[in-house]
C-alpha cells in the first residue's frame, strides 16, 4: 500500500523565547540518550547527549533533562533563534546493545520572527 | 575535515534495477550504519557493521544488501526485491563505546522512475 507520511508534532516559538521539546522513550534498559537536529534535506546533526547516571546536562544554549522514573527526556533551547528551526529527534540506546539507536518520531520546531 | 560523505545526493531507480549508495567516513570509526527515513517519520535501521567484513541486519533489511570490505566504506545496495524504495537514506558511523553518538552523512534521496 501507499506509504503515508505521519504529521510530526509541531512547536512554534517566538524568536528570543526559550523552547522545550519533549520525548518519551520506550525501553527502561536504555542507558544513553542523544538529541539530534535535522534540517530539511540534510542528515541529523548531533546536539547533546546524556547518560542514564545523570539527570541534567548543559551545552551551549541547550540543556537536556532526563527523568528515568517516567521515561522522559526534554531538550531546552535558550533564546531560540531562526537557525534553530528544524526537526528535533531524540534517540535511545539500550545497555548492552550493538549501539543501535531507536529514534523517536521527531518534533518540528518553527521559530517565528 | 573529518566526516561522512554520501553519494550521490539524488538517485533514480528504474523498475527491476539494483542501485548502490555510497558511504565513506574518515573518522576512523569501527561501526557504520544505514538508516531509511520516510516523510514525517523517524529513522529505521537497515543494516549495521561493527567491524570490517562483518555486518548485521537491522529492523528492515529485506530488499537491501551491504558489504564492509574496508573500514572507511559501507555501501548499500537497494535491490529490485525492495518494492517501495523511495525514501531518504542516511549513513552513520560511531565508535563502539557506549557513550559516543553516531554521526550522520547528508543522505541520498532515492526515487523511482
Amino acid at each position: 500500500g501507499e506509504n503515508v507520511g505521519l504529521h510530526l508534532p509541531t512547536l512554534s516559538v517566538q524568536e528570543g523565547d526559550n523552547s522545550i521539546i519533549n520525548c518519551a522513550y520506550s525501553n527502561s534498559a536504555s542507558d544513553y540518550f542523544i538529541w539530534y537536529k535535522q534540517e530539511s534535506g540534510k542528515g541529523p546533526q548531533f546536539i547533546i547527549d546524556i547518560r542514564s547516571n545523570m539527570d541534567k546536562r548543559q551545552g551551549q544554549r541547550v540543556t537536556v533533562l532526563l527523568n528515568k522514573t517516567v521515561k522522559h527526556l526534554s531538550l531546552q533551547i535558550a533564546a531560540t533563534q531562526p537557525g534553530d528551526s528544524a526537526v528535533y529527534f531524540c534517540a535511545e540506546v539500550p545497555s548492552g546493545s550493538a549501539r543501535q539507536l531507536t529514534f523517536g518520531s521527531g518534533t518540528q520546531l518553527t521559530v517565528l520572527p | 575535515d573529518g566526516g561522512i560523505t554520501q553519494s550521490p545526493k539524488y538517485l533514480f531507480r528504474k523498475e527491476g534495477q539494483n542501485v548502490t549508495l555510497s558511504c565513506e567516513q574518515n573518522l576512523n570509526h569501527d561501526a557504520m550504519y544505514w538508516y531509511r527515513q520516510d516523510p514525517g517519520q523517524g529513522l529505521r535501521l537497515i543494516y549495521y557493521s561493527q567491524i570490517v567484513n562483518d555486518f548485521q541486519k537491522g529492523d528492515i533489511a529485506e530488499g537491501y544488501s551491504v558489504s564492509r570490505e574496508k573500514k572507511e566504506s559501507f555501501p548499500l545496495t537497494v535491490t529490485s526485491a525492495q518494492k517501495n524504495p523511495t525514501a531518504f537514506y542516511l549513513c552513520a558511523s560511531g565508535g563502539t563505546y557506549s557513550n559516543q553518538p553516531q554521526h550522520f552523512g547528508d543522505g541520498t534521496r532515492l526515487s523511482i522512475l
